[in-house]
């Protein structure tokens, strides 16, 4: 069974700071890696993807991949109470009994909160 | 339109009757995807179509939950026999597949309550 795990958190960090998320996934073929963020009552809207070894900034957002640990993270520097959500990682991977077509799996979330 | 699409938006019926969800995907999409959101918890998936592969249906609860998507674009969701716990938020993605990348884009989701 296909699997990406992450902490649900909460996770809760003072304005400024640094906030840390984390993934891992258990199918080494995965390509393509993703980062979601969810206000409540809304749906998920994409903020990161990456799918090199590294990192990818974008803007207060750095994604970090490691295939061969088969980890993602997410780092929102300087946080804000407004990037209080959840967070979703999402992970292509190949249906469950091979095939062609990769399939999006999401993480259960993580739930962030930014205290003012 | 611009976005993915969904209606109704939300949808009250009561236990036993049949519901179905509609989702307009962006044109051009060639995968698109149902979840299912319960109250404070994860997504679920429910089933997936791409391209003119046979869909993944792995993730329907039960056989009272179907799906079709006709011409490769627009899909319906329908709920038979409707029970208090399909109580959900039911969401859409399509996605965009080109050189093994791929970006997934969600509706605005139908909030279904059965009373």
């Amino acid at each position: 069974q296909k699997e990406v795990e992450q902490n649900s958190g909460p996770l809760s960090v003072p304005e400024g700071a640094i906030a840390s998320l984390n993934c891992t996934y258990s199918d080494r073929g995965s390509q393509s890696f993703f980062w979601y963020r969810q206000y409540s009552g809304k749906s998920p809207e994409l903020i990161m993807s990456i799918y090199s070894n590294g990192d990818k900034e974008d803007g207060r957002f750095t994604a970090q991949l490691n295939k061969a640990s088969q980890y993602v993270s997410l780092l929102i520097r300087d946080s804000q109470p407004s990037d209080s959500a959840t967070y979703l990682c999402a992970v292509n991977e190949r249906p469950y009994g091979g095939g062609s077509n990769y399939k999006l799996t999401f993480g259960k979330g993580t739930l962030l909160t930014v205290n003012p | 339109g611009a976005g993915v699409s969904q209606s109704p938006s939300n949808k009250v019926t009561e236990k036993g009757k049949d519901v179905e969800l509609r989702c307009d995907p962006i044109s051009g999409h060639t995968a698109l995807y149902w979840y299912r959101q319960s109250l404070g918890q994860g997504l679920e998936f429910l089933i997936y179509f791409q391209g003119n592969s046979a869909p993944d249906k792995s993730g329907l609860p039960s056989d009272r939950f179907s799906a079709e998507r006709t011409g490769g674009s627009v899909s319906t969701l329908t709920i038979q026999r409707t029970q208090q716990e399909d109580s959900a938020v039911y969401l859409c993605a399509s996605t965009h597949q080109r050189g093994g990348r791929e970006t997934q884009y969600f509706g605005p989701g139908t909030r279904l309550l059965v009373l």
